[in-house]
């Protein structure tokens, strides 16, 4: 079965310091991948998605993340955070052609002055 | 164009009573997707609309979990009787088409006392 695996629950990191959350995924198919943040009291909020091309993608607030197949990684990487950048964040898969999301079980991220 | 929205976005209820969640998709969406995350959890499919037609429930727990999409426009999700394992976030999504992206709601917070 498909799963999706953020192995960091939790993640503090001072303000302007680089980050890296890490997400894992098992898919024998092609696949589409997706971080998503939400923000306290706000919905599910896109920040990037690889669908084809380059590994390499950028998103929103200066996000980027890089899709490695041979890994079967997607992590997602800023380098530089501010102090809004605290909330959760969630990796997502979907198999091309489907509509089903996969998700992880989110990684909080905690930016401290 | 305005989002998914989703109502309430907090409920505070007993076990044994009933709660209907209601989900409004952007519009033209004839696509509209349950999902829910219980504590620390993923966020977990719970079943796909095709304008009023369920296509996929195979997410959804048990019968105390009944959704609906009379004339293909909002969603409303009833969840009777309650338990206490059923608190948690519920999350709406739309799209276009059926693979399509998915534009999330903020979500409902259900708490079952």
């Amino acid at each position: 079965a498909q799963s999706v695996t953020q192995l960091d629950s939790q993640v503090p990191v001072f303000e302007e310091a680089p980050v890296e959350l890490r997400c894992n995924y098992s898919s024998s198919v092609s696949v589409y991948l997706f971080w998503y943040v939400q923000y306290p009291n706000q919905g599910l909020q896109l920040l990037l998605k690889y669908l084809s091309g380059s590994t390499l993608v950028k998103g929103i607030n200066g996000f980027e993340a890089e899709f490695n197949k041979s890994q079967t990684s997607f992590h997602l990487r800023k380098p530089s955070v501010h102090i809004s950048d605290t909330a959760e964040y969630f990796c997502a898969v979907r198999n091309s052609g489907t509509y089903k999301y996969i998700f992880g079980t989110g990684t909080r991220l905690k930016v401290l002055a | 164009e305005a989002g998914v929205t989703q109502f309430p976005s907090h409920s505070v209820i007993e076990k044994g009573q009933t709660v209907t969640l209601r989900c409004d998709p952007i519009s033209g969406h004839d696509n509209l997707y349950w999902y829910r995350r219980v504590m620390g959890k993923e966020i977990k499919f719970l079943l796909h609309f095709v304008k009023e037609s369920k296509q996929d429930e195979s997410g959804m727990p048990n019968n105390r979990f009944l959704a609906e999409r009379t004339g293909g426009t909002y969603s409303t999700l009833k969840v009777q009787p309650a338990e206490l394992e059923d608190s948690g976030v519920y999350f709406c999504a739309s799209s276009q088409a059926a693979a399509g992206e998915q534009f999330f709601g903020p979500g409902t917070r259900l708490t079952v006392l």
